[in-house]
């Protein structure tokens, strides 16, 4: 079962600009995840923010985290075609050592030139 | 490293017959985990092994599935007989442990069953 959900599941927008997309969950986690993948490649791990945590940056990215509201959103600025991807949140959960990453669907999101 | 390597990237295989899915994660990552992805049902985590122990199989779909890994360098997925439903891109991931981590995912194998 999906236990992020990303929001939009489709984002459309112009070089140059931001793109914000967001996740919500359903359970307690121990972190919150974002990956990229590009058509037809495998996930790629972009950031990692922890339940004690309420902001990260990385670059052009910036993830929040708000736990009591149980989303998480990811932020990026200044947007290039290269970023033509989608995007993933996944979560991993409090239950010990061997819990696991639970991905959502996605966000197709395409950055046009 | 060359990172978590997969082979082979595109299987077309006849409805019936077996097919073995094989990986070989990063040299020193003791998670190993195999997902599914399709359109439908997005990605789907089918198995995990703990320094090559299998620690979760719930998500393996049928007794069709199976999965084994023999050493911390290689580890296969196997599916017999296969059905045009088990169609679906076949990723493989390792990581380190400790939570804190995150996946580097394999390139993926492409699996069509007709």
């Amino acid at each position: 079962s999906q236990q992020g959900e990303e929001d939009p599941q489709a984002l459309s927008i112009q070089e140059g600009e931001n793109a914000t997309m967001n996740c919500s969950y359903k359970t307690s986690i121990n972190n919150l995840q974002w990956y990229r993948q590009n058509s037809g490649r495998g996930l790629v791990h972009l950031i990692l923010i922890r339940s004690n945590e309420r902001e990260k940056h990385s670059g052009r990215l910036r993830v929040t985290l708000d736990t009591s509201k149980k989303s998480s959103s990811l932020l990026i600025t200044a947007s290039r075609a290269a970023d033509t991807a989608s995007y993933f949140c996944a979560t991993r959960t409090n239950s010990g050592a061997n819990s696991k990453l639970t991905f959502g669907k996605g966000i197709t999101l395409s950055v046009r030139p | 490293d060359a990172g978590v390597i997969q082979s082979p990237r595109h299987e077309v295989t006849e409805m019936g017959q077996e097919v073995t899915l094989r990986c070989k994660p990063i040299s020193g990552h003791d998670y190993l985990f195999w997902y599914r992805q399709t359109m439908m049902r997005g990605l789907e985590l089918l198995i995990y092994f703990n320094n090559n122990v299998p620690i979760d199989d719930s998500g393996m779909p049928e007794d069709r599935f199976s999965a084994k890994m023999p050493n911390a360098s290689f580890s296969t997925l196997k599916i017999q007989p296969s059905e045009p439903r088990d169609s679906a891109v076949y990723f493989c991931a390792s990581s380190l442990s400790g939570g804190g981590y995150g996946y580097t995912f394999g390139s993926g194998t492409r699996l069509t069953v007709v």
